[in-house]
């Protein structure tokens, strides 16, 4: 049974670039979650999906932040025109029913450098 | 969701219990008290959660005072792989996506 997976483990961009990060959940699990970790601080919330849906993005920046969780395949967090700020960890969680009634289970995250 | 306040660092002697106490006297009645691990560099893992009664599995055991204004998490025999930072989170699944994370408590196992 397989955990949340995430890729790639590590990327590297150039600023101006664009990154996508990719989180395929738990088996069963239709609810997705993104956080951001950035050096030496907590986790923050940035979106809650669901299949083909975005519920919360109420910690996503409004700007050249965007997330998809299609019918098929992996949920998907795009930055465009990266800037050295966006550098950290960004993490996925997962959950089957929803945040009402379930735990979050975290995938290994993916860490982003820009130069 | 109701803060928390978490010693910065603890150390525990390996096979000894751990012993981390989260203050969360805010809390409110629809609130459960979570805890999550993060080991270096890596995901945080769900250790455990509850509303009021205690709890305990196979990971650690989560003890909550009678008032519910704090809370305990016990690991019974720690290991050196237990060396994480230790994240108390009160969430109310009726109000709330997320978790919200703190800065935790650093737990040290020494040999």
């Amino acid at each position: 049974n397989a955990g949340v997976m995430q890729n790639p483990r590590h990327l590297v961009r150039r600023r101006g670039q664009e990154a996508r990060l990719r989180c395929s959940p738990m088996k069963g699990h239709s609810h997705v979650y993104w956080y951001r970790q950035l050096p030496e601080e907590g986790l923050k919330f940035m979106v809650y999906l669901q299949k083909e849906n975005i519920i919360d993005e109420s910690g996503m920046p409004k700007e050249r932040f965007s997330a998809e969780f299609p019918k098929e395949g992996p949920s998907i967090l795009r930055i465009q025109q990266v800037v050295r700020g966006d550098s950290a960890a960004y993490f996925c969680a997962s959950s089957p029913l929803g945040p009402s009634t379930d735990t979050q289970y975290f995938g290994p995250g993916t860490r982003l450098t820009v130069l | 969701d109701a803060k928390t306040t978490q010693p910065p660092s603890m150390d525990c002697a390996e096979g000894r219990a751990a012993n981390l106490p989260c203050n969360h006297s805010t809390i409110s009645g629809n609130e459960y008290v979570y805890w999550y691990r993060q080991i270096h560099s890596q995901g945080p893992q769900y250790i455990i959660h509850g509303l009021k009664n205690n709890e305990t599995n196979e990971m650690a055991s989560l003890i909550i005072t009678e008032d519910r204004k704090s809370s305990t998490l016990i690991l019974p025999h720690a290991t050196l792989r237990d060396t994480a930072v230790y994240y108390c989170i009160v969430r109310d699944p009726n109000t709330g996506n997320q978790f919200y994370f703190g800065t935790g408590t650093s737990l040290t196992v020494i040999p």
